[in-house]
């Protein structure tokens, strides 16, 4: 069965450092992976999906097939950045999305 | 464009009380979903459809029913609430088109059931 697993409920770094939020993925057909965001009092939003391999917001993430992850990177950390992140898995032709628990992260100044 | 937009936005409920959540779209997609927001669980999708008078089970759907008579909107039934039930509700929709699967969100209904 598929699954989307985000072992951090809560990562919090400092201004400035590099923030990684860890997504693992288990299925076994050919994966559609997205990243989701949430900011404080808004809807979620599509922050940046795998396949089309571009960087929003100096986020970037990678799929790696051999790990099963698909990691979420930003090198420098921005107050702004401060939400609510969700990891996701599209299937059944991608006519479902399932997504993980979420990690919420908090920029310190 | 509104986008996908959700009717009501809060709403507290009484044990055995039933209730209907709308939701609208105005972008003509063909897809629409319904999914629960717990902590610490992440999205559950409880119902979806893939198109005007489709609907079909997610995740979740045992409580709820729901119905996509209109193309625009997908409504989502609580017969008898039940304090397990007290969640926020988020609608999402997308184009039915091959190789564009971002889901819309809409901005959510905070559900509580006493």
């Amino acid at each position: 069965a598929q699954r989307v697993t985000q072992p951090e409920k809560l990562l919090s770094v400092f201004k400035g450092a590099p923030v990684e939020l860890k997504c693992n993925y288990s299925y076994s057909g050919s994966p559609e992976l997205f990243w989701y965001v949430q900011y404080s009092r808004q809807r979620l939003q599509l922050l940046l999906r795998h396949i089309s391999r571009e960087s929003i917001k100096g986020f970037t993430a990678d799929l790696n097939k051999g790990e099963t992850s698909f990691h979420l990177k930003k090198p420098f950390a921005q107050e702004e950045d401060s939400a609510m992140y969700y990891c996701a898995l599209g299937y059944s032709s991608a006519s479902k999305i399932i997504f993980g628990s979420g990690t919420r992260l908090s920029i310190r100044p | 464009n509104a986008g996908v937009t959700q009717t009501p936005k809060f709403r507290v409920l009484k044990t055995g009380q039933s209730m209907t959540l709308l939701c609208a779209q105005d972008m003509n997609h063909e897809y629409m979903y319904w999914y629960r927001q717990d902590p610490g669980m992440g999205l559950r999708l409880i119902h979806y459809s893939v198109g005007e008078g489709t609907t079909a089970k997610g995740e979740v759907p045992d409580g709820y029913n729901v119905s996509r008579l209109k193309k625009q909107n997908f409504l989502l039934g609580l017969e008898s609430a039940a304090p397990s039930q007290t969640s926020v509700y988020f609608c999402a929709s997308r184009p039915g088109t091959s190789g564009n699967y971002e889901q819309y969100f809409g901005p959510g209904t905070r559900l509580t059931v006493t």
